[in-house]
C-alpha cells in the first residue's frame, strides 16, 4: 500500500473486553514498531519486529499486552482484559531496513494510529 | 540513557513571523535525530532527520534544523510560518549504531499560527 493503515481507527470497548488492533505497514518494509501515546504526550515504544520476529517486547507494559507479526507483513496488538489506563492512542511504523542493517537511525513511517477508549 | 526534551509546550507565532521550536537530547553517542509533524486525524509525518553528515539539514514545507552537539541542541526553524503549520511537532532521538531501532519521542510542541 501507499502508507502504513491501521485498523480500527477508533475503538470503543468495556473494561475486561479483549481488543485486537491492526497494522498492515508498507510493502516491503522489514521493521515493524508498535508505540502508546497518552493525551499530551508523545510516543512510547512497545514493541518491535524484524521480519516476523518479535525482536524487542520490554515495552509492553504487562502480560495483558502482546503482539504478534506470523507472515513478516500485517502485525496485530491484542489487550487483554483491558483496563481504563489502556485508553491511549496506539501508532504503528514501518520502516524498509532496521538500524542493524544501516547503522544509523531509520526513518520510521507511521500509520493514522488507533484511538482506544476503554469505559 | 537517551532522552529528549522540547522546551515548549505551546508556541504562537504570527503568520509571515519565524518560527523557533526548541528541542535538547542528551546521549551518550552522537545519536540520529528527527523531527515530525502530526497534523489533527493524521499519521506522524517526516520533516527531516539528521544521522551524521551535514549539521544544517533541510525538511519538508521549508523546515530546517541545525544539529549543535557542544549544546546538545536539534532546535527547529522556519523563516515564515504559514497557517498550514498549526500543528504538533514532535522531536525524536534514535540511539546510535547496530542493536538499536527505538524512537525516543519528546512530549511535543503544539504550534499555533496566528492570522
Amino acid at each position: 500500500g501507499a502508507g502504513v493503515s491501521q485498523s480500527p481507527r477508533y475503538k470503543v470497548t468495556k473494561r475486561g473486553q479483549d481488543v485486537a488492533l491492526r497494522c498492515d505497514p508498507i510493502s516491503g518494509h522489514v521493521s515493524l514498531y508498535w508505540y502508546r501515546q497518552a493525551l499530551g504526550q508523545g510516543p512510547e515504544f512497545l514493541t518491535y519486529f524484524n521480519y516476523e520476529a518479535q525482536q524487542d517486547k520490554s515495552g509492553l507494559p504487562n502480560d495483558r499486552f502482546s503482539a504478534e507479526r506470523p507472515e513478516g507483513s500485517i502485525s496485530t496488538l491484542t489487550i487483554q482484559r483491558t483496563e481504563q489506563r489502556d485508553s491511549a492512542m496506539y501508532r504503528c511504523a514501518s520502516s524498509l531496513y532496521n538500524v542493524i542493517v544501516t547503522g544509523e537511525g531509520e526513518t520510521q513511517y507511521f500509520g493514522p494510529g488507533t484511538r482506544l477508549l476503554v469505559l | 540513557a537517551q532522552s529528549v526534551t522540547q522546551l515548549d509546550s505551546h508556541v504562537s507565532v504570527s503568520e509571515g513571523t519565524p518560527v523557533l521550536l526548541r528541542c535538547n537530547y542528551s546521549s551518550s553517542y552522537s545519536p540520529s535525530l528527527f523531527w515530525y509533524v502530526q497534523h489533527p486525524n493524521k499519521g506522524l509525518q517526516l520533516l527531516l532527520k539528521y544521522t551524521s553528515a551535514a549539521t544544517l539539514v533541510k525538511g519538508i514545507n521549508g523546515f530546517e534544523a541545525e544539529f549543535k552537539k557542544s549544546e546538545t541542541s536539534f532546535h527547529l526553524t522556519k523563516p515564515s510560518a504559514h497557517m498550514s503549520d498549526a500543528a504538533e511537532y514532535f522531536c525524536v532521538v534514535s540511539p546510535p549504531r547496530y542493536g538499536t531501532y527505538k524512537y525516543i519521542f519528546g512530549t511535543g510542541t503544539r504550534l499555533k499560527v496566528l492570522a
